[in-house]
């Protein structure tokens, strides 16, 4: 079974600053993995994905995320964030039955 | 545009009710998924369904049945049997295709009184 950990539940950042959001998968074969967005009270929206290929991927409003297969990872970044990426973040693992897991999520608060 | 639609966005059910959430979506989507999320959760896969008149229980499927009987559109009804209904529901689809990911809808908040 697939699975999907995000170690950090809540992030705040400067605006301007930095950030890195930490994912871990866990699934036997090569995964496809997602990173998706929520604003409060909204649905999810996909930043970026990766299927196979080029282990660094460029999303939507500036962010990345880098696939390494031997920490079973996929991180998302952003060089400089800004106040309007305050929102809720999650990792999904999915397979080739198009199932989706997803992790707990992270909540970034963006400080001024 | 295409997308999926969720209606409505707000629902208030009495306890002991049956209720139905709505979704519908205009991709030509083959596959369709209901999720329950909670505070600290994530998101949790209710049902899902990957052809018409066909739909299989997820993790939490327990209090919960739909029905597919049109492409574009896969009711929840959220049964007096579900012990703890009050959540964030989302409805989402995907292609049965190349994997792309889902397409989520805005979600329903319901809340149980």
């Amino acid at each position: 079974a697939q699975s999907v950990t995000q170690p950090d539940i809540h992030i705040t950042v400067s605006e301007g600053a930095s950030l890195e959001l930490r994912c871990n998968y866990s699934y036997g074969a090569t995964p496809y993995l997602f990173w998706y967005v929520q604003s409060p009270g909204q649905g999810l929206q996909l930043l970026l994905k990766y299927f196979s290929g080029d282990t660094l991927v460029q999303g939507i409003k500036g962010f990345e995320a880098e696939f390494k297969r031997s920490q079973s990872s996929f991180n998302l970044r952003k060089p400089s964030v800004h106040w309007s990426d305050a929102a809720e973040y999650f990792c999904a693992v999915g397979s080739n039955d198009y199932k989706l897991s997803f992790g707990a999520g992270t909540t970034v608060t963006v400080r001024a | 545009d295409g997308g999926i639609t969720q209606s409505p966005k707000y629902l208030f059910r009495k306890e002991g009710q049956n209720v139905t959430l709505s979704c519908e979506q205009n991709l030509n989507h083959d596959a369709m998924y209901w999720y329950r999320q909670d505070p600290g959760q994530g998101l949790r896969l209710i049902y899902y369904s990957q052809i018409v008149n066909d739909f299989q229980k997820g993790d939490i499927a327990e209090g919960y049945s739909v029905s597919r009987e049109k492409k574009e559109s896969f009711p929840l009804t959220v049964t007096s049997a579900q012990k703890n209904p009050t959540a964030f529901y989302l409805c989402a689809s995907t292609t049965s295709g190349t994997f792309y990911g889902y397409t989520f809808g805005s979600g329903t908040r319901l809340t149980v009184v």
